[in-house]
């Protein structure tokens, strides 16, 4: 049962634009959502995240929107440069201080010059 | 910043043998690591808590006496894969977060170790 969702695998978009992932969760009792970023052959590297109670969470040319009642949330990243291309995960966490990250498989992205 | 090290980062072996991974957090103390897995176009599957001093708890499906993990210190964690098998192939990645942290700091993970069975 895939707890955290991304239902595109692949997304692809010209610089300059604006990407967006989506990501949609399942269980009411995540708390917390992050956004992670990973190179072929390399760790996840953490890139923003939020907070339940919260419903926007901006950082430079990257923002997460959560809407809870849609049990959906997603990162937009204005403008889009070639060297965002990599694999975006969503993750979330379950409520109670536990560090146990759940993970969608992924979308990879592709900013074209 | 945190930064977690993970080796070797890729490692080939033979059918049978055991294979050893070590996760190592250089510039803070980690409490708790935790070992996850992940298949080809498949998302990370957390494996086990790898806890300080004490027993690692696994998650339900992983083998604790074919994946051991000792955390014998504040600042490593290791993964043994033991009678390695080809379906033991796979991308092992660590991960640990800085609890000297005040602020919700995010899990750091390594470079992961892909490991090959033949």
């Amino acid at each position: 049962d895939q707890q955290v969702k991304q239902n595109s695998p692949s997304l692809s978009v010209q610089e300059g634009r604006i990407s967006i992932l989506n990501c949609d969760y399942t269980n009411s009792m995540f708390d917390y959502f992050l956004w992670y970023k990973k190179y072929p052959a390399e760790g996840p590297t953490f890139l923003i995240s939020i907070s339940s109670i919260k419903d926007k969470n901006e950082d430079g040319r990257f923002t997460v929107f959560l809407n809870k009642s849609a049990k959906h949330l997603s990162l937009h990243i204005v403008p889009s440069q070639p060297g965002d291309s990599a694999v975006y995960f969503c993750a979330a966490r379950v409520q109670g201080g536990s560090e146990k990250l759940v993970f969608g498989k992924g979308t990879k992205l592709t900013v074209n010059p | 910043g945190a930064v977690v090290s993970q080796h070797p980062s890729w490692v080939i072996c033979k059918s049978g043998t055991s294979v050893k991974i070590e996760c190592r957090s250089l510039d803070f103390q980690a409490t708790t690591m935790f070992w996850y897995r992940q298949f080809p176009k498949q998302s990370l599957m957390l494996m086990a808590t790898s806890n300080e001093g004490s027993k690692a708890t696994y998650e339900q499906g992983v083998e604790k006496d074919k994946f051991l993990i000792n955390h014998a210190s504040l600042t490593l964690s290791t993964l043994t894969v033991t009678s390695a098998h080809p379906e033991d192939s796979s991308f092992y990645i660590c991960s640990a977060r800085d609890w000297g942290r005040r602020d919700n700091s995010p899990l750091h993970f390594g470079n992961g170790t892909r490991l090959t069975v033949t």
